[in-house]
């Protein structure tokens, strides 16, 4: 099936952890990007990479870390940095259309 | 800067009814995309309709259609024959070419089917 992956559902970080989130497409798609999404509120970018080894910041990057070694992936890294960690945490693709489709998302919590 | 702004944050209809969401934007471009994307309880957001501003048509899929007013900056979604799988967070979200492909997003409406 072609689509969007992100592992895990669920994930807890302890105090000073650096956590990383996986996400990986099968669709051929050259963008990838990282949104967040507090409780009631809509999304905010936080990385998007328009091509392998480049990627931006995007409105709230502070305390998260990106990679882009692979076209299929884009992993994000929540490091000690970010201080409220605790969100949905969204990835997405696109391709030449524009159009960006999601994936089911990872729930972040802090312990 | 360009910015979304959905008013209603809560509507309710009931089943099989029509129920139409706002929205609104601002930019100063002429060459954009518009979308209506849709988050259910499962938190996946889904994409419902895509609208080019260049195309004066208005989108439509299936039960769902827009209203696009390019000189008022309007992009309304109209949800016809109201379904309790239409249940969900419904966001505006607006793309520009120059933009690098991000996506700016309102703060959501949430649509509550009654049956």
């Amino acid at each position: 099936d072609g689509g969007i992956t992100q592992s895990p559902k669920y994930l807890f970080r302890k105090e000073g952890q650096n956590v990383t989130l996986s996400c990986e497409q099968n669709l051929n798609h050259d963008a990838m990007y990282w949104y967040r999404q507090d409780p009631g509120q809509g999304l905010r970018l936080i990385y998007y990479s328009q091509i392998v080894n480049d990627f931006q910041k995007g409105d709230i990057a502070e305390g998260y870390s990106v990679s882009r070694e692979k076209k299929e992936s884009f992993p994000l890294t929540v490091t000690s940095a970010q201080k409220n960690p605790t969100a949905f945490y969204l990835c997405a693709s696109s391709g030449f259309q524009e159009t960006q489709y999601f994936g089911p998302g990872t729930r972040l919590l802090v312990l | 800067a360009q910015t979304v702004t959905q008013s209603q944050p809560e509507m309710s209809v009931q089943e099989a009814e029509t129920v139409t969401l706002s929205c609104t934007y601002d930019t100063s471009e002429s060459n954009y995309y518009l979308f209506w994307y849709k988050q259910p309880p499962s938190r996946q957001m889904i994409l419902v309709i895509r609208q080019e501003a260049y195309k004066q048509q208005n989108a439509t899929e299936n039960r769902f259609s827009v209203n696009f007013q390019k000189a008022a900056k309007s992009f309304s979604l109209k949800i016809s024959d109201s379904q309790l799988g239409d249940t969900a967070m419904y966001f505006c979200a607006f793309i520009h070419n120059n933009a690098g492909n991000m996506l700016t997003f309102g703060g959501g409406t949430r649509l509550m089917v009654k049956p």
